[in-house]
């Protein structure tokens, strides 16, 4: 059973556009929920991350906006550019219980961004 | 500089060798992880360890060992008996309680052949 859903599973998207990345739960244990970047051949970097306490953070032109009631979170890229094409995935974790610290990845979004 | 080295960076093996792919971290992160990704799936776990000397399986661990003798270094065999071992795998650590997430290595892409 996957523990995080993320859709779409690609995306186009033409330059200066919004790009939005969607992504929903069912374990309300769940506490951290990071979105991380990866360009081919390389691991994925952390982009920027939010606790359910708030239901935004921004950083830049990446936002993300979270709705605990309806389990689901979202990566908003404004303005977006060529070089933000990569696959982004959304993830989440628990700092309680046995799987303490293990994050759960969604299956990704390959985003590409037209010039 | 802190990070994660993952080495080789490119692998070939012939089908029925194991394979040992190495990480280390000078992170000083307590917790390690391996994780295979393929098209289309995402990230898979295999294994991941919270502490030296301790280990547990992760979703996908048929067919791979790990072991964690010293907090900076987490090897992940391949052996014979995975079915499929062709992938790109990464290599994950972070601190205990989960503040700044996963730094992640610039994986090793594997080849059977």
């Amino acid at each position: 059973q996957q523990q995080v859903k993320q859709s779409p599973q690609s995306l186009i998207v033409q330059k200066g556009g919004i790009s939005i990345i969607n992504c929903a739960y069912e374990n309300t244990a769940f506490d951290y929920f990071p979105w991380y970047q990866q360009f081919p051949g390389k691991g994925p970097a952390l982009l920027i991350a939010i606790r359910p306490d708030v239901s935004e953070k921004k950083e830049g032109r990446f936002t993300i906006s979270f709705n605990k009631s309806a389990k689901q979170f979202s990566l908003h890229i404004m303005d977006s550019q060529p070089g933000d094409s990569a696959t982004y995935f959304c993830a989440a974790s628990s700092d309680r219980g046995s799987t303490l610290g293990r994050l759960y990845f969604g299956r990704g979004t390959q985003l590409t961004v037209w010039p | 500089d802190g990070g994660i080295t993952q080495s080789p960076k490119y692998l070939f093996r012939k089908e029925g060798q194991n394979v040992t792919l190495s990480c280390e971290q000078n992170l000083n992160h307590d917790a390690m992880y391996w994780y295979r990704q393929d098209p289309g799936q995402g990230l898979r776990l295999i294994y991941y360890s919270q502490i030296v000397n301790d280990f547990q399986k992760g979703d996908i661990a048929e067919g791979y060992s790990v072991s964690r003798e010293k907090k900076e270094s987490f090897p992940l065999t391949v052996t014979s008996a995975q079915k499929n071992p062709t992938a790109f795998y990464l290599c994950a650590s972070s601190p205990r309680q989960m503040l700044y997430g996963y730094t992640f290595g610039s994986g090793t892409r594997l080849t059977v052949v």
